[in-house]
């Protein structure tokens, strides 16, 4: 089975840019999925595909893929932003999905 | 727009049942263009996927929990269950129910949305 691998955590200045890693050899076969979750919520979806933001996502959150590795950017972060991010893709060996073990994104 | 709502108890003693059905609303699940899946979330963990149902009754099961899982559909009434057996403390979760979809071409990729709220399913005598 595949895993997901992302940093446990990462800060950011108002206003700055982060970029969130996940790993994982599946990333060579399929793109990842991002998700925002905040205490409390369900997680949302913020990226899909190779760059693709459902209705409703702000143009900061942004993704690309190179090699086993996939990040998720956040340009010019906001308060709102501090939340969990979870990458997420297909198995290599199957058809089950697997989740990145999440990054806690720190806005300060 | 679509949206998710699960609801079953959420109490399950050791050993017994965990039971979950997941009402749709504002879309049908026979449309055919979508799976339907369960996702779980240990308090202060991450995700785990638990499988998918498909409007026809195809399933497709995390191998980690195949062994105890059976998710159901009955597009009459538009709703989806789920059913893990010989439950322990281990399976104490929150459980999201959520539209999977997915797009299959020279870069492949898979999505979850829209998401049920989650319900705490808490394994305790």
């Amino acid at each position: 089975s595949s895993e997901l691998t992302q940093d446990p955590a990462v800060s950011v200045a108002l206003g700055q840019t982060v970029r969130i890693t996940c790993q994982g050899d599946s990333l060579r076969s399929y793109y990842a999925t991002w998700y925002q979750q905040k205490p409390g919520q369900a997680p949302v979806l913020v990226i899909y595909g190779k760059n693709n933001r459902p209705s409703g996502i702000p143009d900061r959150f942004s993704g690309s893929t190179s090699g086993n590795t996939a990040s998720l950017t956040i340009t010019g972060a906001q308060a709102e932003d501090e939340a969990d991010y979870y990458c997420n893709s297909r198995d290599s060996s199957g058809d089950h999905k697997v989740f990145g073990t999440g990054t806690k994104v720190t806005v300060l | 727009q679509v949206q998710l709502q699960e609801s079953g108890p959420g109490l399950v003693k050791p050993s017994q049942t965990l039971s979950l059905t997941c009402t749709v609303s504002g879309g049908s699940i026979s449309s055919g263009d979508y799976y339907w899946s369960w996702i779980r979330q240990p308090p202060g963990k991450g995700l785990e996927w638990i499988g998918y149902i498909y409007y026809s009754g195809s399933t497709y099961y995390n191998p980690s929990l195949k062994s105890r899982v059976t998710i159901s559909v009955d597009t009459s009434k538009n709703q989806f269950s789920l059913k893990l057996s010989s439950v322990t403390a281990a399976d104490t979760a929150v459980y999201y129910c959520a539209r999977e979809g997915a797009y299959y071409g020279s870069g492949s990729y898979y999505w979850f949305d829209p998401w049920g709220q989650g319900t705490l399913v808490t394994v305790s005598s």
